[in-house]
């Protein structure tokens, strides 16, 4: 079983959808958790970083994270067909290694 | 603003082949990361170096693969020979010391893609 499970789509909503993207974890050892999105053939870029448990929100963009239930989420507000992109979780442990574990990421297709 | 540079975007190899990558991260960054990410998964790490010191290569499959970073700014990851399960992304990341702690902010490059035949 993979440490970061990740549902990988295809998702496909109408523009100006809400989507709702999510990640479940099972090392309770994670603290910072990121969401990164990645356009086809291009290296994933940083959309929302969270530390600990909490809501965190950048305009389109609300993540939520839920500790207790190792459990995180993107949602993304009217969305739009530049949304569509991979969209991946990322996460790792409070120590000094920092590297990242990703899920698998999932496939967005936001239809005009 | 700042990127994270890699070159080649593209290789095509045979298998047997030695290929190398590079990457330039930006300028500051202390700790590089090298990933490599196959079609349809997330990226997994190979490599991590804080300055000209490895940190973590667990995962690097050293009997074939081989990183450098040897003056802590640039670094090469080389794969001798390569083989047809090589294909992947190769993803070359960096993380500036100022921002450790609560900030954990990585910045990924283009990417290389490699396809071995």
């Amino acid at each position: 079983q993979k440490e970061v499970e990740q549902d990988p789509g295809p998702l496909s909503v109408p523009e100006g959808a809400i989507v709702s993207l999510n990640c479940t974890y099972s090392n309770s050892a994670f603290q910072y958790f990121m969401w990164y999105r990645q356009y086809s053939r291009k290296g994933p870029e940083l959309l929302m970083y969270t530390y600990s448990s909490g809501n965190k929100e950048d305009g389109r963009f609300t993540a939520q994270v839920d500790k207790s239930s190792k459990y995180i989420s993107l949602f993304i507000r009217d969305s739009q067909p530049s949304d569509s992109a991979t969209y991946l979780c990322a996460m790792s442990e409070d120590t000094g290694r920092r590297a990242l574990t990703f899920g698998s990421g999932t496939r967005l297709q936001v239809q005009p | 603003e700042a990127e994270v540079a890699q070159s080649p975007r593209y290789k095509i190899t045979e298998k047997s082949q030695a290929v190398a990558f590079w990457c330039d991260p930006i300028s500051g960054h202390a700790t590089l990361y090298w990933y490599r990410q196959i079609l349809g998964q997330g990226p997994e790490l190979l490599v991590q170096f804080q300055d000209e010191s490895v940190v973590d290569d667990s995962q690097l499959p050293k009997d074939r693969f081989s990183a450098e970073r040897l003056k802590g700014v640039d670094s090469t990851l080389k794969i001798q020979p390569a083989e047809l399960g090589d294909s992947a992304m190769y993803l070359c990341a960096s993380r500036s010391q100022l921002t450790s702690g609560r900030a954990e902010t990585q910045y990924f490059g283009p990417g290389t893609r490699l396809l071995v035949l």
